[in-house]
């Protein structure tokens, strides 16, 4: 199976600020890598697809980056709303299709 | 507007099996347009996929649960339902349905709000 490496696994920061989350793959998986964000008691949400590609409805202050082992997902400007837990995930190999642990970003 | 509402027991035993089904509304369940799959959530984890299903029955599932698993559809009522038998405690989460586009099957663009599953006696 694929192995997904988040980090950091939480993240303090400010409304305002530029926010950086990496997920790194066990092999490499080219672009087949999916983001999610899940607010507490919520279902997660598609944010970005195929590592770069903006789903429809999502603010365009989140971004997607990486090919091969490395990815990363910036939020510019961090919003009141963007507060959450974001999931990595795979979609090279399957099955199984594979999620990162997650990252949660915590208001400062 | 596509919804997608998980419906089941919240208790069940351990070494029981435990069925949930899925609900799809507000859009075209049976065409080829997508896929439909099932994600858990133990209290305080992360996501495990557990499987996926087309509306002409093929299925793919997770190799660490395809021994205890079967994920079924039925599209004359618009529901695809998921069957894990030999439960235990480690099969205590909240349990999500989902869809795919049939182009990227592991790309979940529309989920239910998810139903929580207790397995203890």
């Amino acid at each position: 199976d694929i192995q997904m490496t988040q980090s950091p696994s939480s993240l303090s920061a400010s409304v305002g600020d530029r926010v950086t989350i990496t997920c790194r793959a066990s092999q490499s998986i080219s672009n087949y890598l999916n983001w999610y964000q899940q607010k507490p008691g919520k279902a997660p949400k598609l944010v970005i697809y195929a590592a770069s590609s903006l789903e429809s409805g999502v603010p365009l202050r989140f971004s997607g980056s990486g090919s091969g082992t490395d990815f990363t997902l910036t939020i510019s400007s961090l919003q009141p709303e963007d507060f959450a837990t974001y999931y990595c995930q795979q979609s090279y190999i399957t099955p199984p299709i594979t999620f990162g642990q997650g990252t949660r970003l915590e208001i400062k | 507007q596509l919804q997608l509402q998980e419906s089941g027991p919240g208790l069940v035993k351990p070494s029981e099996t435990l069925s949930l089904t899925c609900t799809v509304s507000g859009g075209s369940f049976s065409s080829s347009s997508h896929y439909w799959g099932w994600i858990r959530q133990p209290p305080g984890k992360g996501l495990d996929w557990i499987g996926t299903i087309y509306y002409s029955g093929s299925t793919y599932y997770n190799p660490s649960l395809k021994s205890r698993v079967t994920i079924s559809v039925d599209t004359s009522k618009n529901q695809f339902s998921l069957r894990l038998t030999s439960v235990t405690a480690a099969d205590t989460a909240v349990y999500y349905c989902a869809r795919t586009p049939q182009y990227d099957i592991s790309r979940f663009d529309s989920w239910g709000q998810g139903t929580q599953v207790t397995v203890s006696s």
